[in-house]
């Protein structure tokens, strides 16, 4: 069964940059697109991006100027650095993996997220 | 963007009830959607994709049903453990988005 788990620094400073890995055990990181969600403290779920096994990316164009998502196949792991942080990148961040069928797709299973605070 | 509507954003109901959550599309996703169960301090859980299959090890109980803008989600007869916050995904186009949730408490 595979599981994802998040890991990185729980307070970033404003203006720095956000970096968080996320280990994939229990399968290999080969053949899926894996993806970065966040959820600010009592809101709603926004989605980063997609990276495949291969490298290739897709952002929200939303955070796509500040957004970088990497993989690391060799570790089974991927990773979001997110630059220039401000007060409103305070959220906790998941990692979870795109499964699909045909053309449709959908994210499961997920980290179980990590809290990122952005503050002085 | 494709703006996803879930209402109500709250709803109270007791165990037995049966209860419907509504996501609107903003535009055609086809089948493209998708429903995930999320409690307090926890990930999202995936319930239904692709609108109407029923994710393996999620209870009968959950079904869903819809396609082009319009999408439900059915709880047949709510469980205590059933007691969340319900949120749903389109993967028709990127960027991916979600609606907002909707709170689902006991009465």
């Amino acid at each position: 069964q595979v599981q994802l788990q998040e890991s990185g620094p729980g307070l970033v400073k404003p203006s720095e940059t956000l970096s968080l890995t996320c280990t994939v055990s229990g399968g290999s990181i080969s053949s899926y697109y894996w993806s970065w969600i966040r959820q600010p403290p009592g809101k709603g779920l926004e989605w980063i991006g997609y990276i495949y096994y291969s490298g290739s990316t897709n952002y929200n164009p939303s955070l796509k100027s500040r957004v970088t998502i990497s993989v690391d196949t060799s570790k089974n792991q991927f990773s979001l650095k997110l630059s220039s942080v401000t007060a409103a990148d305070t959220a906790v961040y998941y990692c979870a993996r795109v499964d699909r069928e045909a053309a449709t797709n959908w994210f499961d299973p997920w980290g179980q997220g990590t809290l990122v605070t952005v503050s002085s | 963007d494709i703006q996803m509507t879930q209402s109500p954003s709250s709803l109270s109901a007791s165990v037995g009830d049966r209860v419907t959550i509504t996501c609107r599309a903003s535009q055609s996703i086809s089948s493209y959607l998708n429903w995930y169960q999320q409690k307090p301090g926890k990930a999202p859980k995936l319930l239904i994709y692709a609108a109407s299959s029923l994710q393996s090890g999620v209870p009968s109980r959950f079904s869903g049903s819809g396609s082009g803008t319009d999408f439900t989600l059915t709880i047949s007869s709510l469980q205590p453990e059933d007691f969340a916050t319900y949120y749903c995904q389109q993967s028709y186009s990127t960027p991916v988005t979600f609606g907002q949730g909707t709170r689902l408490e006991i009465k």
